[in-house]
């Protein structure tokens, strides 16, 4: 299956600061999704934006969608320590096919 | 909201004995669940897709007779890992999706590690 790409792998901040990670992916998607995974735990659904969808907002989450360069961004604004954990970027190819999901980000926000 | 449970959370087992993880959604139907595996700093990586009342769909390079799925009901699949051996150490997630129409959001089990000596 097709993954999707994230960048930074890994992500330090100060508690406070926005963090900001991205994803990019290759094939043509009707929905892209955010979720979260503390250490050793399983995933917990953040967010969801359309294809038709831009900016899509979550309390202090913010996902921006570009299809045309085939990319999204997840930013956390005024991060706090529990925030720590890992975010993938998800997404359907088509119809029935199993949810890709991309490598993570491991965000540590420093207290 | 959609809750699955996942269990047991953690087993630690010899070689050559099989253990079974049971994934469950409590409070919808599931037609179709996944079955990840995740290695330590890794993404998630799907093994199969288990199918209510079918055949399990696996992935490429994942051993059907290795890894056994059954998915008996809407609520209940079971991955059951046989003859493990210390390679088959890892942590196993599944997820559920909800039976209907616009069904775009995955409800996950919160793992199992299975540690094999």
């Amino acid at each position: 299956s097709q993954q999707g790409e994230e960048d930074p792998q890994a992500l330090s901040i100060q508690e406070g600061e926005n963090a900001t990670m991205n994803c990019s992916y290759k094939t043509s998607i009707n929905n892209l999704q955010w979720y979260r995974q503390n250490s050793g735990r399983g995933l917990v659904h953040l967010i969801l934006i359309r294809s038709n969808e831009r900016e899509k907002h979550s309390g202090r989450l913010r996902v921006t969608l570009d299809t045309s360069k085939k990319s999204s961004s997840l930013l956390i604004t005024a991060s706090r320590a529990a925030d720590t954990a890992s975010y993938f970027c998800a997404f359907w190819n088509s119809g029935n096919t199993p949810l890709v999901f991309g490598k993570g980000t491991r965000l540590s926000v420093i207290a | 909201g959609a809750v699955v449970s996942q269990h047991p959370s953690w087993v630690i087992c010899k070689s050559g004995t099989s253990v079974k993880i049971e994934c469950r959604s409590l409070d919808f139907q599931a037609t179709t669940m996944f079955w990840y595996r995740q290695f330590p700093k890794q993404s998630l990586m799907l093994m199969a897709t288990s199918n209510e009342g079918s055949k399990a769909t696996y992935e490429q390079g994942v051993e059907k007779d290795k890894f056994l799925i059954n998915h008996a009901s809407l609520t209940l699949s079971t991955l059951t890992v046989t003859s493990a051996h210390p390679e088959d150490s890892s942590f196993y997630i599944c997820s559920a999706r909800p039976t209907g129409t616009g069904a775009n959001v995955l409800t996950f089990g919160a793992g199992s590690r299975l540690t094999v000596l």
